[in-house]
């Protein structure tokens, strides 16, 4: 069975304290891992999606990379309004095209 | 902005009762899939509609059902509601066998069951 796992459960950072998250996943064959921020009572907004082991994505103070086992998203000196719940979802070979998500990281940012 | 609108935002109904969600996906997008979202969990994948068919489905009862209409957009039934269904209700839409053009979720349903 596909599986997901993102750690930490929770984590605080301070203004400008960068930091990494880390998605773990065991599939049959992947075919993306992508990442989401989610905001208290709100969808996942959509962030990257990675393909391949070696590749990387950057948006502002995000980076996300991808290993043949792990991804990481990269915070660098990150702000309070980069506090939210941070999502990782893998897509796999075969079937309907859904994501396996992990549980979240849940990031808070103090000023 | 993702071009996924869901409705409505938030309802509550009562143990036993029947609801019925709706999406409309972004334009160009032939996918809808839909997720349910526990309190501090990740989403987990109900079904999936692809030209009006279910495409593969999650570990759910029969009592979650659904529809996609021509135009793409869905709808998503659960019957005999109980106390666990409350949930956020996500929709998000694709264009399958693309999975460079990313899936977008709307912003949920807010299902409360008492």
């Amino acid at each position: 069975e596909d599986q997901v796992t993102q750690s930490p459960e929770a984590l605080r950072l301070q203004e400008g304290e960068s930091s990494s998250l880390n998605c773990s996943y065991t599939v049959s064959g992947l075919r993306g891992l992508f990442w989401y921020r989610q905001d208290p009572g709100k969808g996942p907004e959509f962030l990257f999606t990675l393909y391949s082991a070696g590749e990387e994505k950057e948006k502002e103070r995000l980076k996300a990379t991808l290993t043949k086992k792990e991804s990481f998203l990269h915070i660098t000196a990150p702000k309070p309004e980069d506090s939210a719940t941070y999502l990782c979802a893998v897509v796999t070979q075969g079937g309907s095209e859904k994501l396996v998500f992990g549980k979240g990281t849940k990031l808070t940012v103090n000023p | 902005e993702t071009g996924v609108t869901q409705s409505p935002t938030h309802l509550i109904k009562t143990r036993g009762q029947q609801v019925t969600l709706r999406c409309s996906s972004q334009s160009g997008h032939n996918t809808v899939s839909w997720y349910q979202q526990a309190l501090g969990q990740g989403p987990q994948f109900i079904f999936q509609y692809y030209r009006e068919e279910e495409n593969g489905r999650g570990n759910f009862p029969p009592r979650f059902s659904g529809l996609q209409f021509p135009n793409y957009s869905s709808e998503l039934n659960v019957n005999a509601l109980e106390l666990d269904d409350s949930a956020l209700y996500l929709c998000a839409s694709s264009l399958r066998g693309v999975l460079g053009n990313t899936i977008y979720f709307g912003e949920g349903s807010w299902l409360t069951v008492v």
